[in-house]
């Protein structure tokens, strides 16, 4: 079975840095990955998802990540952040082939933003 | 257009009462999950429907647990003899096909508070 794992809990990082958060996958197969952002008191919204071909992709608000098979890592990283940026961040993987439980969720980076 | 609809948003209820947990996901969306969100663990997958199929219910962690959906559209999770370790935020979620083909959408959660 597939796990994730993110091992930062929280980050820190100043409006306007550079962000990077972490984030490997257990998986027998080039997986299906995926980034999705929590705000308080709200529901998950996808960023971006990496299916195949171009191992670096974009997604919304800035974002963008990339799959390193060598590394079972997919990275999320955002070169400027904004104090909206502050949220939950969940990276997850997907069965190829589909399966009931589709994705499995790693517990998620609280990301702090510093004025 | 109107995105997934839970209710209520919050609950608060005795230890061994039933509660119900409602989900209106997208219309026309055939995939619809229910996942529970403690504090710290991030999303465990509880329940899944598509179409017309048997559910599966293999996350379901116990026989307290149960769902249904009706017509193809909106779920119901009961949660029946409530205990303390029960208090989570649940989460439905709801795609095109499946959480590994399209993207999930995501309701803002029912929180779920057991004294």
């Amino acid at each position: 079975a597939q796990s994730v794992t993110q091992p930062d809990i929280h980050i820190t990082v100043s409006e306007g840095a550079s962000l990077e958060l972490r984030c490997n996958y257990s998986y027998g197969a080039t997986p299906y990955l995926f980034w999705y952002v929590q705000s308080p008191g709200q529901g998950l919204q996808l960023l971006l998802k990496y299916f195949s071909g171009d191992t670096l992709v974009q997604g919304i608000k800035g974002f963008e990540a990339e799959f390193k098979r060598s590394q079972s890592s997919f990275n999320l990283r955002k070169p400027s952040v904004h104090w909206s940026d502050a949220a939950e961040y969940f990276c997850a993987v997907g069965e190829r082939g589909g399966g009931a439980d589709g994705l499995t969720f790693g517990k998620g980076t609280h990301l702090i933003i510093q004025p | 257009g109107a995105g997934v609809s839970q209710s209520p948003s919050n609950k608060v209820t005795e230890k061994g009462k039933d509660v119900e947990l409602r989900c209106d996901p997208i219309s026309g969306h055939t995939a619809l999950y229910w996942y529970r969100q403690s504090l710290g663990q991030g999303l465990e997958f509880l329940i899944y429907f598509q179409g017309n199929s048997a559910p599966d219910k293999s996350g379901l962690p116990s026989d307290r647990f149960s769902a249904e959906r009706t017509g193809g559209s909106v779920s119901t999770l009961t949660i029946q003899r409530t205990q303390q370790e029960d208090s989570a935020v649940y989460l439905c979620a709801s795609s095109q096909r499946s959480a590994t083909n399209s993207p999930l959408h995501f309701g803002n959660g029912t929180r779920l508070t057991v004294t």
